[in-house]
């Protein structure tokens, strides 16, 4: 295992469409994060989970959003009736262990246009 | 909302100028991170301060977390053009939740 994997890299879609990516985090990671993206900005917090649950969520993650990380592995993100101002880079990452020395790794995104 | 605001927004400098990036809060912290992020890439971690004072130097960056545990600087000595990228401070607000700063995008022209 390397490292975070993201899928797709790159996702166009047209307004109104759904769409769904998938992060598989380190294996032995228990900690999974989504953010979200817009360029030159830094990333915001959409959720995260512990294992398979979903520990929080961010205000910014309307109804038509929503995360599942079923088995505490993999995780998937899904947008609803997409929404141009939805375009952005979506990013997963993943942790593991407690302290002050955690450190997030990253997977290199899914990038979503909605044209 | 963010809550950690990063200054300045850009800045574009010549290879071998001094630089230095500021990351502030009115929140106290634990601990705070610096990554750098390149285009097309996740971020990835540099350092991590986590006692008010401390100074961590890694090569050409110098990190300095305040006094307060609420602000936190970079800065990187004799710039190159492989220091372009985008500089991001994260610190934990909650339980596990790591939050990210506005961000400071930085390019170094030779």
């Amino acid at each position: 295992d390397t490292g975070v994997s993201q899928d797709p890299r790159h996702k166009i879609t047209k307004r109104g469409q759904n769409v769904t990516f998938r992060c598989d985090p380190i294996s032995e990671h228990n900690r999974l994060y989504w953010y979200r993206q817009t360029l030159g900005q830094g990333p915001e917090f959409l959720t995260y989970f512990q294992n398979e649950a979903q520990l929080e969520k961010s205000r910014l993650l309307s109804d038509r959003f929503s995360a599942e990380r079923p088995k505490g592995s993999f995780s998937t993100l899904e947008i609803q009736r997409t929404e141009q101002g939805d375009s952005a880079m979506y990013l997963c990452a993943s942790t593991q262990g407690i302290g002050l020395n955690t450190e997030a790794f990253f997977g290199q995104g899914t990038r979503l246009t909605v044209v | 909302t963010q809550l950690l605001e990063q200054s300045p927004q850009f800045l574009s400098i010549q290879e071998g100028e001094n630089l230095t990036v500021y990351c502030n809060s009115s929140s106290v912290f634990s601990s705070l991170q610096w990554y750098r992020q390149e285009p097309g890439e996740g971020p990835v971690l540099l350092v991590t301060v986590v006692t008010g004072g401390e100074v961590k130097k890694l090569k050409r960056l110098t990190f300095q977390f305040g006094d307060a545990r609420k602000d936190s600087s970079l800065h990187i000595t004799a710039a190159q053009p492989g220091d372009t990228g985008l500089y991001l401070c994260a610190a934990e607000s909650g339980t596990y939740k790591y939050i990210f700063g506005t961000g400071t995008r930085l390019k170094v022209l030779a």
